[in-house]
């Protein structure tokens, strides 16, 4: 089976940069998934990660290490918008398991 | 270009009654995954659906089943619903099983009273 850990709340400033981390146990995966949802509406795509390492696209960057069991999305000069739920998510063996999501809240 | 379409938007349902979810998936997306997310949670895979076979399936009982037509519409049914089954329905599409990009629907707010 596979496990996904996300924290459930973070907070975070108009501008700053805020690490929203996901730590996982699986039995092996493809690629890992980072998406986005605003309350009431369905997940939108941020990034998938097949390789260790960082990968950036525009203000967000999302990093993954097989061998820790690791990821994390990083946003970068936070806007208000950015205000949402981050879900980080597996797939392999022919599905998508995803967490439980980190509510992420921008205050002025 | 049209994005994932699902209907109907909003449904109400009695305990013991059974319901069908449609999904047109993206033009030219040939693969279908649908998944249940209850307020609070992440999305939970039910099905996916490739070129009409089913290709991967969640930890859901046998009360759910699901089709692909043709034209690579898709169809989610559930029997027998229990107050549990209240949830967010969501069915995302992706050009084949292979590729990673799924794209979700506004999904459809099942409330079971």
């Amino acid at each position: 089976g596979q496990n996904i850990d996300q924290p459930t709340e973070m907070t975070a400033t108009e501008g700053a940069i805020v690490q929203i981390n996901c730590t996982y146990q699986t039995s092996g995966f493809n690629g890992l998934f980072w998406y986005q949802q605003h309350a009431g509406e369905a997940p939108t795509f941020l990034s998938y990660n097949v390789l260790d390492g960082l990968e950036e696209k525009g203000r967000f960057s999302s990093f993954l290490s097989r061998s820790k069991g690791y990821s994390y999305l990083l946003l970068k000069e936070l806007q208000m918008k950015d205000s949402a739920s981050y879900l980080c998510a597996l797939e392999g063996y022919q599905k998508v398991t995803f967490g439980t999501g980190t509510k992420l809240q921008v205050i002025p | 270009d049209a994005g994932v379409t699902q209907s109907p938007t909003h449904l109400i349902k009695t305990r013991g009654q059974q319901v069908t979810l449609r999904c047109s998936p993206i033009s030219g997306h040939k693969s279908v995954s649908w998944y249940q997310q209850v307020l609070g949670q992440g999305p939970q895979f039910i099905f996916q659906y490739y070129e009409k076979e089913e290709r991967g399936r969640g930890n859901f009982p046998d009360r759910f089943s699901a089709r692909q037509f043709p034209n690579y519409s898709s169809e989610l049914n559930v029997n027998a619903l229990l107050l549990g089954d209240s949830a967010l329905y969501l069915c995302a599409s992706s050009v084949d099983n292979l590729s990673y990009e799924q794209y979700f629907g506004p999904g459809t707010r099942l409330t079971v009273t």
